[in-house]
């Protein structure tokens, strides 16, 4: 347990579908991130937000959108996927340039 | 923009014989951070290298930084089955927030 948790472990989508994956992180830290992994590009960072504001944005489509409504809480909220979509969304929180924890993933299928 | 550039990218050794993974920047880092991920798993932090020509164990791994800080390596001895799995490195710029993941390298122990 690493004080990072994520829900749901699986998700399985339609491209027109709209859904939501969850981030907490019990550790009092101030800075969270959701990366994607997929056989292509292992670690691929996707947003970046220290004291709830976003920093960082790596040319994620629009597709993907980010909130976070506290220093604890990070959701993705996900529409109109596609196939390609289909990875491992890790969430990640770490105090500013410190030692990034790692939640369990989500295992997002796209059909 | 700026990478971390990690070779091999697999390597499968028998139980007992020695395993190594490089990582290169082509700029200076400011540091160095390197996770394991076991199969089905997250990223675990391992370690972290800020000086330059730094070398730090745990056991039977030995990590190194270079002295113009833009490579390190990652050095297990006498493999053992319990470490399969993937090792990343993970490298920081002066200035940037966030850590950039190399591709890692999955390594595969035979009994």
């Amino acid at each position: 347990e690493t004080g990072v948790t994520q829900t749901p472990r699986h998700l399985v989508m339609g491209m027109t579908n709209k859904k939501s994956l969850k981030c907490e992180q019990h550790l009092g830290h101030n800075a969270m991130y959701w990366y994607k992994q997929s056989a292509k590009k292992p670690l691929e960072l996707m947003f970046v937000y220290n004291f709830k504001e976003q920093t960082e944005n790596n040319s994620v489509p629009s597709r993907f959108s980010p909130e976070c409504p506290n220093s604890s809480h990070l959701f993705l909220h996900l529409h109109t996927l596609q196939p390609e979509d289909s990875a491992l969304y890790l969430c990640a929180s770490s105090q500013i340039k410190n030692i990034q924890y790692f939640g369990a993933g989500t295992r997002l299928s796209v059909l | 923009g700026q990478q971390v550039m990690q070779i091999p990218q697999y390597q499968h050794v028998q139980e007992g014989e020695d395993f190594t993974t490089y990582c290169n920047s082509s700029t200076t880092l400011s540091n160095i951070q390197w996770y394991k991920q076991r199969p089905g798993g997250h990223p675990v932090f391992l370690i972290q290298l800020v000086k330059s020509g730094e070398v730090k164990k745990q056991k039977r791994l030995t990590f190194q930084f270079g002295e113009a800080k833009k490579n390190s390596s990652l050095h297990i001895t006498a493999t053992q089955t319990t470490d399969v799995g993937t090792y990343f490195c993970a490298g920081r710029w002066t200035g940037r927030r966030a850590l950039t993941f190399g591709s890692g390298t999955r390594l595969q122990v035979q009994p």
